[in-house]
């Protein structure tokens, strides 16, 4: 089944410490993406990423890290300067970036800081 | 700044009663407007892409229409299973999604 694998489902983190979320595609897409979900606001784009090995900031992302080293490839990073990390965070993936081609999500990581 | 409002925030239909929700936007350069479905815990799962004013595209249950500054997610007849959240987003020239904060649909019998 192609599809887009987060992994893990719930994470629990303490304060100070960071923590890496994966993400995982086997659609053959080249641009890979991660959102950040908060109840009662729209999902806010963290970093992006259209080829291996390049990435770039979104609205939000201050606080976290990426790496794009291989194609199928996009885990994120929640360090301790994120100063509000409880969320729920998303990953996606599209065929290209541009605007004109749809988005597929995975199923998501709740992450809540103890 | 690309912008998305979404309306109402939260719609209970009984089973049957048709309606449409609201997604208003601004954009530079509009590249396309997306409709998504999304459950509780859930992520979001892709319902259609609109390109240009004009355009519909239909789904079961549901239709999406596009004007110059608007979309429309009309439901018919809609059951229980059709509950969920629906998402509004648009690309424009700066090649990335911008989401409205949804419209949640409670559909009861």
């Amino acid at each position: 089944d192609g599809g887009i694998t987060q992994s893990p489902k719930y994470l629990f983190r303490k304060e100070g410490q960071n923590v890496t979320l994966s993400c995982e595609q086997n659609l053959n897409h080249d641009a890979m993406y991660w959102y950040r979900q908060d109840p009662g606001q729209g999902l806010r784009l963290i970093y992006y990423s259209q080829i291996v090995n390049d990435f770039q900031k979104g609205d939000i992302a201050e606080g976290y890290s990426v790496s794009r080293e291989k194609k199928e490839s996009f885990p994120l990073t929640v360090t301790s300067a994120q100063k509000n990390p409880t969320a729920f965070y998303l990953c996606a993936s599209s065929t290209r970036t541009g605007g004109n081609t749809e988005a597929f999500f995975g199923q998501g990581t709740r992450l809540t800081v103890v | 700044e690309d912008q998305v409002t979404q309306s109402p925030e939260a719609l209970r239909l009984q089973e049957g009663e048709s309606s449409s929700l609201n997604c208003s936007y601004t954009v530079s350069g509009l590249r396309g407007l997306f409709w998504y479905r999304q459950d509780p815990g859930k992520g979001p799962e892709f319902l259609f892409t609109l390109y240009s004013a004009g355009e519909e595209k239909e789904k079961e249950r549901l239709k999406a229409t596009l004007t110059k500054k608007e979309s429309f997610l009309h439901i018919t007849a809609p059951k229980p299973e059709d509950s969920a959240t629906y998402l509004c987003a648009v690309a424009g020239t700066a090649s990335k999604l911008t989401f409205g904060t949804g419209t949640r649909l409670q559909v009861t019998l």
